[in-house]
């Protein structure tokens, strides 16, 4: 089946600095990848929908400048987040769809577990 | 855009049968998904209805009504392992992108 990696599973930065997450689908080419961001207990809230080759499109409320997105190849996106804060830690997800005629399914990757101190 | 609505948490025994019910609103329908959610973990695909009726696949089973804005996953034989956060998500037909709206996710919690 797909697999969707992403990298690092989980990261602690400090307060002020970045931190750059890759989301790799390593076996299917994927059209779209999709960024999630999920506090405890709360369910999957789409940040931003990323196509190869163009610039992300973000949901309302997210900072295009804060988030950067890059989705430089059809297997692989890259969510920066920038100058974190402690409100930022949280489990972000990414998804890609396959690249097939008529659309593709979405495979979720494994999560980046990011704890801002 | 989409509201989404299913209940936050639902209990029930080891072998039992439990149901979870989505309603949603959309503009443009074109597909619902379940997600099965362990803590800690990514969401992992269940199910997909598209047309209305039931599809059923082993233990689990999910049934679409397209007039009804309705859906349900039905959880049979439960086990332990059951125990788990269990997401709908409505995939709107004016998005090129295919993209998922979720809904808050049912917080399923499986007892001996």
């Amino acid at each position: 089946g797909a697999v969707v990696s992403q990298h690092p599973s989980w990261v602690i930065c400090k307060s002020g600095t970045s931190v750059k997450i890759e989301c790799r689908s390593l076996d299917f080419q994927a059209t779209t990848m999709f960024w999630y961001r999920q506090f405890p207990k709360q369910s999957l809230m789409l940040m931003a929908t990323s196509n190869e080759g163009s610039k992300a499109t973000y949901e309302q409320g997210v900072e295009k400048d804060k988030f950067l997105i890059n989705h430089a190849s059809l297997t692989l996106s890259t969510l920066t987040v920038t100058s974190a804060h402690p409100e930022d830690s949280s489990f972000y997800i990414c998804s890609a769809r396959e690249r097939v005629m008529g659309g593709g399914e979405q495979y979720f990757g494994p999560g980046t577990r990011l704890t801002v101190t | 855009g989409q509201n989404i609505d299913q209940p936050t948490e639902m209990t029930a025994t080891e072998g039992a049968i439990v149901q979870i019910n989505c309603t949603y609103q959309t503009s443009g329908f074109n597909g619902l998904f379940w997600y099965q959610q362990h803590a800690g973990e990514a969401p992992t695909f269940l199910s997909y209805n598209v047309l209305d009726g039931l599809e059923e696949k082993g233990r689990f089973s999910s049934f679409l009504s397209r007039s009804k804005g309705y859906s349900y996953l039905l959880l049979k034989e439960l086990q332990m392992k059951d125990s788990a956060s269990y997401l709908c998500a409505v995939r709107d037909i004016g998005d090129s992108w295919g993209k998922l709206q979720f809904g808050a996710g049912t917080q399923v919690v499986v007892t001996p």
